[in-house]
């Protein structure tokens, strides 16, 4: 079935810097990926939607300047966290679609101390 | 208001009980409807799609009320295993691809 790679699966970085997550689609190409954020006994929220050689689309209140994501080919997205503080700690997940079907990566669980 | 509601759990069960999930949604141009499983913070796996002539699948059968905005989903039987956050979970029409989630209601079954 389709996978998607999520890369690093936990993450613990100092407040200030910045964090790059990757996904990967191993046996599709991914037009599209969508990133989310969970926090702890909340649900998944939609941060935004990349598109292969366009750019994201933000929903609303997420910053396009922080949260860079870039998705150059069809088999890679990524998230870059700028300037990390601890309020960005979350659980960050990306899912693309393949077909009719949604697939998920394993998540990345970063840390801001 | 929240787009899409459940109820907010915990649910602690012994084993072989029946559990009944309730969901509604906001927005009438939802389109398609899912009930996903999450384990201990990891990605969420599909359980079933939600149909409005209702489906199961073995000990699990969902509903969907469109005139009601309510989705269901009843575990007979559960087992330790169906120890895990379900998510209500919907799809916008003509939004490319958008799925809206609900926080999820915790479910532990205990022996």
């Amino acid at each position: 079935g389709a996978v998607v790679s999520q890369h690093p699966s936990r993450v613990i970085c100092k407040s200030g810097t910045s964090v790059k997550i990757e996904c990967r689609s191993l046996d599709f190409q991914a037009t599209t990926m969508f990133w989310y954020r969970q926090f702890p006994k909340q649900s998944l929220m939609l941060m935004a939607t990349s598109n292969e050689g366009s750019k994201a689309t933000y929903e609303q209140g997420v910053e396009k300047d922080k949260f860079l994501i870039n998705h150059a080919s069809l088999t890679l997205s990524t998230l870059t966290v700028t300037s990390a503080h601890p309020e960005d700690s979350s659980f960050y997940i990306c899912s693309a679609i393949r077909s009719t079907a949604r697939t998920f990566g394993s998540g990345t669980r970063l840390t801001v101390v | 208001r929240k787009e899409v509601e459940q109820d907010p759990g915990p649910f602690n069960v012994p084993e072989g009980a029946t559990v009944a999930f309730n969901c509604t949604y906001s927005n009438s141009a939802s389109q398609s409807f899912f009930w996903y499983r999450q384990d201990c913070r990891k990605e969420p796996k599909l359980l079933m799609s939600v149909y409005s002539s209702g489906n199961e699948d073995g000990r699990f059968t969902a509903q969907l009320n469109r005139a009601s905005q309510y989705i269901s989903l009843l575990i007979r039987d559960s087992k330790l295993s169906d120890s895990a956050t379900y998510l209500c979970v919907v799809n916008l029409y003509n939004q490319g691809g958008k799925l809206i989630f609900g926080q999820g209601t915790e479910l532990s079954v205990k022996p």
